[in-house]
C-alpha cells in the first residue's frame, strides 16, 4: 500500500509569482484536504476535495485553489504569492466518512521572498 | 467547531508514563476527539480516536469522561524518538458535513533521558 506522497520537496518562489504542489492519495482515498502550517504554528485547513468536488473550504482566499483529478490525486495552485505564504503545506487522504482517520503526506515547503 | 486547550509544553523522562490533557468545554454531541503526532518536518500522524470512556490501541490511551468537557491521551513507557507535538482535535460530527480538522498549536512533548 503506497502512502501519500507530494511533490516537490521544497519550493523557492518570488513574491507575485504563482505555485502548484501536488498530492499523490494512499490507494483506496477518494478524499484529499489541503492544509498549510505556518512555522510553529497547526495546520490550517485550506480546502477539501471529494470525488474531484470542492467539498468545504476554511478561511483562505480565492488565490488559493484546488483540483482533484479522477484518479483521486489533487494538486493546489497558489496565485499572486505573498511573503505570509510561505509555509509547509500538506496534503492529507482518507475515505470520504465524516470521523475517517487522515493520512498526510511529508508536505512541501514552500519559501516565498 | 470545537475549540481546544492544551499544555504549550511538557517535559518527561524516558521510559515514563505521559498523560496529556486537552480541554474542550464546546464539545458538539456529535463530535469526536482525535490525537495527532507530528514529528519535525513530517505530516501529523493519527494516533487515537475516541467518542467517550475509555479506548486503548497499541500506541495510547485515550481517557474521555462523561461529560467530554475534557479528555487525557496517555503514552506509556514514553521513549526519546517519541519527542514531537501532539495535537487535541474535536469535531468530525455530522454538522460539519465534511471532515475538516481543526488542529489547534498543539503540545510540545520533551523526552529528556
Amino acid at each position: 500500500e503506497t502512502g501519500v506522497t507530494q511533490s516537490p520537496t521544497h519550493l523557492i518562489k518570488t513574491r507575485g509569482q504563482q505555485v502548484t504542489l501536488r498530492c499523490s492519495s494512499q490507494s483506496g482515498h477518494n478524499t484529499v484536504s489541503w492544509y498549510q502550517q505556518a512555522l510553529g504554528q497547526g495546520p490550517q485547513f485550506i480546502f477539501q476535495y471529494y470525488r474531484e468536488e470542492e467539498n468545504g473550504r476554511g478561511n483562505f482566499p480565492p488565490r488559493f485553489s484546488g483540483l482533484q483529478f479522477p484518479n483521486y490525486s489533487s494538486e493546489l495552485n497558489v496565485n499572486a504569492l505573498e511573503l505570509d505564504d510561505s509555509a509547509l503545506y500538506l496534503c492529507a487522504s482518507s475515505l470520504s466518512g465524516y470521523k475517517d482517520e487522515q493520512y498526510f503526506g511529508p508536505g512541501t515547503r514552500l519559501t516565498v521572498t | 467547531l470545537a475549540k481546544t486547550t492544551q499544555p504549550i509544553s511538557m517535559d518527561s523522562y524516558e521510559g515514563q508514563e505521559v498523560n496529556i490533557t486537552c480541554s474542550h468545554n464546546n464539545i458538539a454531541t456529535n463530535d469526536y476527539i482525535t490525537w495527532y503526532q507530528q514529528f519535525p518536518s513530517q505530516g501529523p500522524r493519527f494516533i487515537i480516536q475516541g467518542y467517550k470512556t475509555k479506548v486503548t490501541n497499541e500506541v495510547a490511551s485515550l481517557f474521555i469522561p462523561a461529560d467530554r468537557k475534557s479528555s487525557t491521551l496517555s503514552l506509556p513507557r514514553f521513549s526519546l524518538s517519541d519527542t514531537a507535538v501532539y495535537y487535541c482535535l474535536v469535531g468530525g460530527g455530522l454538522s460539519g458535513g465534511y471532515n475538516k480538522l481543526i488542529f489547534g498549536a498543539g503540545t510540545r512533548l520533551a523526552v529528556h533521558p
